[in-house]
């Protein structure tokens, strides 16, 4: 049973405000939402973490409702730079090795 | 730049054959992972070293191996290589267990197996 489920791709336009849900039904107590990003033939790069209602950072701001059964990754005034694989995990702190879905693949146009 | 190092960046060689591929992680970082990157398994956790000791296992094959060095860089070790090991392979770094599941990735090593 997959642990989180997200769109397979999305596009949007330069300047555009870009939101990415995932869904994580089954997420346990000690779960930590955690957020990478994928650039073609690089590393994943960790974007942002929550618990419980919303992050922000320089990067991206996190929106965790209450029952914590979804998420949404929002990247503000996006560039042609953010398109990437973004992927959403659900692990507890300090998990030994990640477990990455299929990720979101988003496109950004001009 | 991650900081995370990996040699080779690229490797192409025969069914059957055995490679190293290595890992230097980010300075004071003791735990290494290693994760294989298919186009038909996504990216996958493969093994996880602490301070030189073996911590957790993923999805790795008998035929591979790995090993945390004293300096703590790695190396994962493939053997009786098949075509369907051709793949990015990724190292990853971590500090000591903190407030975030972050790991720095490495530019990953292409492997090519004719």
């Amino acid at each position: 049973l997959a642990k989180t489920t997200q769109p397979i791709s999305m596009d949007s336009y330069e300047g555009q405000e870009v939101n990415i849900t995932c869904s994580h039904n089954n997420i346990a107590t000690n779960d930590y939402i955690t957020w990478y990003q994928q650039f073609p033939s690089q590393g994943p790069r960790f974007i942002i973490q929550g618990y419980k209602t919303k992050v922000t950072n320089e990067v991206a701001s996190l929106f965790i409702p209450a029952d914590r059964k979804s998420s949404t990754l929002s990247l503000p005034r996006v560039s042609l730079s953010d398109t990437a694989v973004y992927y959403c995990l659900v692990e507890v702190v300090g998990a030994d090795g990640l477990t990455f879905g299929k990720g979101t693949h988003l496109i950004i146009q001009p | 730049d991650s900081g995370v190092t990996q040699t080779p960046k690229h490797l192409i060689t025969a069914t059957g054959q055995r490679v190293t591929l290595r890992c230097s992680p980010r300075s004071g970082d003791l735990s290494v992972y290693w994760y294989q990157q298919s186009l038909d398994q996504g990216l996958q956790f493969l093994i996880q070293y602490y301070n030189g000791e073996e911590r957790a296992k993923g999805n790795i094959l008998e035929r591979f191996s790995a090993q945390q060095f004293p300096d703590l860089h790695s190396e994962l070790n493939l053997s009786s290589l098949e075509l369907g090991d051709s793949a990015l392979y990724f190292c990853a770094s971590s500090g000591v267990a903190g407030r975030y599941n972050e790991q720095f990735f490495g530019p990953g090593t292409r492997l090519t197996v004719l």
